[in-house]
């Protein structure tokens, strides 16, 4: 069980926007930026998002990242067949110390 | 543009100890203010933050693993290596080493992976 939480999947038709939501707490979300990552079968995670909404450079800005309070959110517009993919929050805890990662949310485009 | 590397068995017995070690390319570990960190997945599971290292030694370990963990940093090499001892099958994973930017601003705690490794497959079994 995931101190963060994300829904499990979510979907979209090509050229739709799909939104993945990352829920914490205080400690967490609510104290400290978020990052987002987009996990493709068999290859490592790629850093997708970093201080809550800033792209590292060649990422498109069909992906966005806002927060608000203890809650984050990804939102991805103009859906691609190559987003179909695993993606993971991820913030630092005050509470541990350390780094807790969302349960994922496997996206599909259908 | 910098690349990780992880080395190390890729089966193990339980109870006996997970040795990994990651080597960096492309840039000096000593180098600006980074940490480097480990990461575990297991088979279609999510990802498990093990814990980090400073260049200057200095750890953060994941409260659930902490006391099994360590970590160390092998500056002359330009690598950093995990320690993982009493393993069970349960430690089966990738495990995945990455470098971490890490900052305070107003924003509080800005902490986040830029780098990863390919990932290591561990499997425990007797």
């Amino acid at each position: 069980q995931s101190v963060l939480t994300q829904p499990p999947s979510a979907s979209g038709t090509p050229g739709q926007r799909v939104t993945i939501s990352c829920s914490g707490s205080h400690s967490n979300i609510g104290s400290n930026t978020v990052d987002w990552y987009q996990q493709r079968p068999g290859t490592a995670p790629k850093l997708l998002i970093f201080s809550n909404d800033q792209r590292p450079s060649g990422v498109p800005d069909r992906f966005s990242g806002s927060k608000s309070g203890a809650s984050a959110s990804l939102a991805i517009s103009g859906l691609q067949s190559e987003d179909e993919a695993d993606y993971y929050c991820a913030t630092w805890d005050d509470s541990l110390p350390g780094v807790e990662f969302g349960g994922g949310t496997k996206v599909t485009v259908l | 543009q910098v690349q990780l590397q992880e080395s190390g068995p890729g089966l193990l017995k339980p109870s006996q100890t997970l040795s990994l070690t990651c080597t960096v390319s492309g840039g000096s570990i000593t180098s600006g203010t980074y940490y480097w960190s480990w990461v575990r997945q297991p088979a279609g599971k999510g990802l498990e933050w093990i814990g980090r290292i400073y260049k200057t030694g200095s750890t953060n370990y994941n409260p659930s693993l902490k006391s099994r963990v360590s970590m160390s940093v092998e500056t002359s090499k330009n690598q950093f290596s995990l320690r993982l001892d009493s393993v069970t099958a349960a430690d089966t994973a990738v495990y995945y080493c990455a470098r971490v930017v890490f900052h305070n601003d107003f924003q509080g705690y800005n902490h986040y992976f830029d780098f990863w490794g390919q990932g290591t497959l561990v499997t425990v079994s007797s």
